[in-house]
């Protein structure tokens, strides 16, 4: 699986739009960019994945660069209920996925 | 109706015993595992189970032993629980293509 780098912590406004970046920089050429998040106290959550095209879902955007070195996830109009810690993952192998530190996103009102 | 099952929530028990934890999911998906997630809330992956059949063990101690009766059941038992041991694991789910995982809320077991 390639590295990924997370900011430790960002913050955001409710209903503003939520920007949360990841480097993937040695990723390869078929290593999917998968974003998970986990709202605390509970279960890891799949929000989306892609592997090159920008791709959206009724839960966020993901826009990879063209050349898959990093991506973005974008949550339109964050709620509190979107305060979480967000986990990007670059991987090949759907079998086990590798989790990091991930970003700690507060929305505020 | 819950997708991805376990039970119990939370699980308090003394160093030595031997204790289970119940997952099931009612998603029809192929592959279950199960994650650990430590005090400082790192995720780590410790079995995965396709169709029954084990496919991954993170070098976990022999201590822990998962059992998949069938494919709808991933259950861990784990023998002469140790104060290390503590944590919140997680049972999980997927068809095992790119699709995402489905995680069920957590078992916190706490080690006395």
């Amino acid at each position: 699986d390639a590295k990924t780098t997370q900011p430790t912590s960002m913050d955001c406004a409710e209903g503003r739009a939520a920007n949360l970046p990841c480097n993937h920089s040695t990723i390869s050429g078929n290593e999917y960019v998968y974003w998970y998040r986990q709202i605390h106290s509970q279960g890891p959550q799949y929000i989306i994945h892609g592997l090159k095209n920008n791709e959206t879902n009724e839960m966020a955007s993901l826009i990879i660069t063209e050349d898959r070195k990093s991506s973005t996830l974008i949550l339109p109009h964050a709620t509190l209920r979107d305060t979480a810690v967000y986990y990007c993952i670059a991987t090949l192998n759907t079998d086990k996925l590798i989790f990091g530190t991930g970003t700690r996103l507060q929305v505020f009102p | 109706d819950t997708a991805v099952s376990q039970t119990p929530k939370y699980l308090v028990t003394q160093m030595g015993n031997d204790k289970s934890i119940k997952c099931e999911q009612n998603l029809g998906h192929d592959t279950m595992y199960w994650y650990k997630q430590d005090s400082k809330k790192f995720l780590k992956i410790m079995f995965s189970y396709n169709n029954k059949e084990l496919i991954i063990n993170e070098t976990v101690p022999n201590r822990f032993s998962p059992k998949s009766p069938d494919k709808a059941h991933l259950n861990l038992h784990i023998n002469s629980l140790e104060l290390g041991d503590s944590a919140v694991y997680f049972c999980a789910s997927s068809q095992g293509s790119w699709d995402g995982y489905t995680f069920g809320s957590g078992t916190r077991l706490t080690v006395v």
